[in-house]
């Protein structure tokens, strides 16, 4: 079964940096592509960013572009984001989750959630 | 941009009642309209997907209708484990999300 394993989220101060990852197994992880939604605490979802099944091509949400770097490493299975410049506006629980079909920005799989805090 | 509103924001409706949520897009698009459910604590679960696509496994009580710049999604009949917070989402190669919709069981 598709299973999407998230690790990483921690208290940070503004203006550091935090990796967060996102283990997938029971598919071709090679040939979707992946994407990281958040969710402030209790507010909506807001869509981050996406890369595509290769990792030739990456996207990013105006609100963390420049700041924010996602990549994957289609050998481990494993998808990431590297969140640099930190700011109390990234607090929020972050989600990796699979696109099923390729330049459709809908999500079929999520991971758990892991929260990032962003504190002095 | 095109924003999302989805109404309303929160149902309270008792088991069984046929339950409907609606979202409107501020400009018309075709079909790329899908739904979630979140449950408290959880990751969201995509239950609808191309406005009335229903996503494997997920019970055929729910459903999704719409075209232009308004679509819903129905709870035919309305069960305790439907309680949760609904969002609809708007993509194609980019992501609009409503504000969502919580719904409570009397």
């Amino acid at each position: 079964q598709v299973q999407l394993v998230q690790s990483g989220g921690d208290v940070v101060q503004p203006g550091r940096s935090l990796r967060l990852s996102c283990a997938a197994s029971g598919f071709t992880f090679s040939s979707y592509a992946m994407h990281w939604v958040r969710q402030a605490p209790g507010k909506g979802l807001e869509w981050v960013a996406v890369i595509s099944y290769d990792g030739s091509n990456k996207l990013y949400a105006d609100s963390v572009r420049g700041r924010f770097t996602i990549s994957r490493d289609n050998s481990k299975n494993t998808v990431y984001l590297q969140m640099n410049s930190l700011r109390g506006e990234d607090t929020a629980v972050y989600y990796c989750a699979r696109g099923p079909v390729r330049g459709f920005y809908y999500f079929d799989y999520w991971g758990q959630g892991t929260l990032v805090t962003v504190s002095s | 941009d095109i924003q999302m509103t989805q109404s309303p924001s929160t149902l309270s409706a008792s088991v069984g009642d046929r339950v409907t949520i609606t979202c409107r897009a501020s400009q018309s698009f075709s079909s790329w309209l899908a739904w979630y459910q979140q449950k408290p604590g959880k990751a969201p679960k995509l239950l609808i997907y191309k406005a009335s696509s229903l996503e494997s496994g997920v019970p055929s009580r729910f459903s999704g209708s719409g075209s232009g710049t308004e679509y819903t999604l129905t709870i035919s009949s309305l069960q305790p484990d439907d309680l949760a917070t609904y969002y609809c989402q708007h993509y194609n190669s980019y992501s609009v999300f409503g504000q969502g919709t919580k719904l409570e069981i009397k």
